[in-house]
C-alpha cells in the first residue's frame, strides 16, 4: 500500500490564482481530513469527510473547499489564494470514528504565496 | 483559542535519559488523546494513545500518563534513543455528532544528544 499520497510537494502561487491539491489513499479509509499547519503552530483541520458525497468544515475553512466522489480520493480547491494561505497542507485518513483510530498522514504540500 | 497547548517548544536530552513530553488541554470534554511524531518534510506518524477512562498506556519504551483533573498528559520516552529526535504533537478529540475532530498542540521539538 501507498497509503496517503498528495501532489503537489511544493508549489508557489501568485496573489488570486487558484489550485487543487490532490489527495488519495489507497487503504480504503472511510475518514479523510485536511489540515494545515502554519510555523511554530500545529495542525489546524480545514475540512474533513466521513465517506464519499459527506463533507464538513472543520476550524479554518475559509477560502477553501472540499469535494468527495470517492473513498479514495479527497481534493481541497484554493481559489483566489492569499498570503495568509502560506503554510504546509497534510491530508489524512482513517478507518472510522467509533473506532477512534488514529489518522495516516501524507506527507504534506507546501504551499506559498506571493 | 489554543485548546490543546504544548508549552515548550523544544527539549533537549541526553542518549539513554527519559524524555518528558508536556501537554495540557483546556476541553473537558475530550476523551481521546494521541500522540504524534514527526519528521522533517514528512507528515505526522502515530506513536500511542490514551482513552481518558485511562491514566496510562504503555507501548515499548512510549508510556503516555493522563492527568483528567489537572487537564494534563504527558509522554515519556524511555530510554531516549537519536533517532527519537523530532517534532511530537499531542491532539485530542471528544466525541462529536458532527464527526471525528481533533485538536494538535503546536508540538515540542525533541533532540535527544548521543
Amino acid at each position: 500500500n501507498a497509503g496517503v499520497t498528495q501532489t503537489p510537494k511544493f508549489r508557489i502561487l501568485k496573489i488570486g490564482q487558484s489550485m487543487t491539491l490532490q489527495c488519495t489513499q489507497d487503504m480504503n479509509h472511510n475518514y479523510m481530513y485536511w489540515y494545515r499547519q502554519d510555523p511554530g503552530m500545529g495542525l489546524k483541520l480545514i475540512y474533513y469527510s466521513v465517506g464519499a458525497g459527506i463533507t464538513d468544515k472543520g476550524e479554518v475553512p475559509n477560502g477553501y473547499n472540499v469535494s468527495r466522489s470517492t473513498t479514495e480520493d479527497f481534493p481541497l480547491r484554493l481559489e483566489l489564494a492569499a498570503p495568509s494561505q502560506t503554510s504546509v497542507y497534510f491530508c489524512a485518513s482513517s478507518p472510522s470514528e467509533l473506532s477512534r483510530n488514529a489518522q495516516y498522514f501524507g506527507p504534506g504540500t507546501r504551499l506559498t504565496v506571493l | 483559542d489554543q485548546q490543546v497547548k504544548q508549552n515548550s517548544p523544544s527539549l533537549s536530552v541526553q542518549e539513554g535519559r527519559i524524555s518528558i513530553l508536556n501537554c495540557d488541554y483546556t476541553n473537558s470534554m475530550f476523551d481521546y488523546f494521541l500522540w504524534y511524531k514527526k519528521y522533517p518534510a514528512e507528515g505526522p506518524t502515530f506513536l500511542i494513545s490514551i482513552s481518558s477512562i485511562k491514566d496510562k498506556n504503555e507501548d515499548g519504551r512510549f508510556t503516555v500518563f493522563l492527568n483528567k483533573s489537572a487537564k494534563h498528559l504527558s509522554l515519556h520516552i524511555v530510554p531516549s534513543q537519536p533517532g527519537d529526535s523530532a517534532v511530537y504533537f499531542c491532539a485530542a478529540s471528544e466525541i462529536s455528532g458532527t464527526g471525528n475532530q481533533f485538536y494538535f498542540g503546536t508540538g515540542t521539538s525533541l533532540t535527544v544528544i548521543p
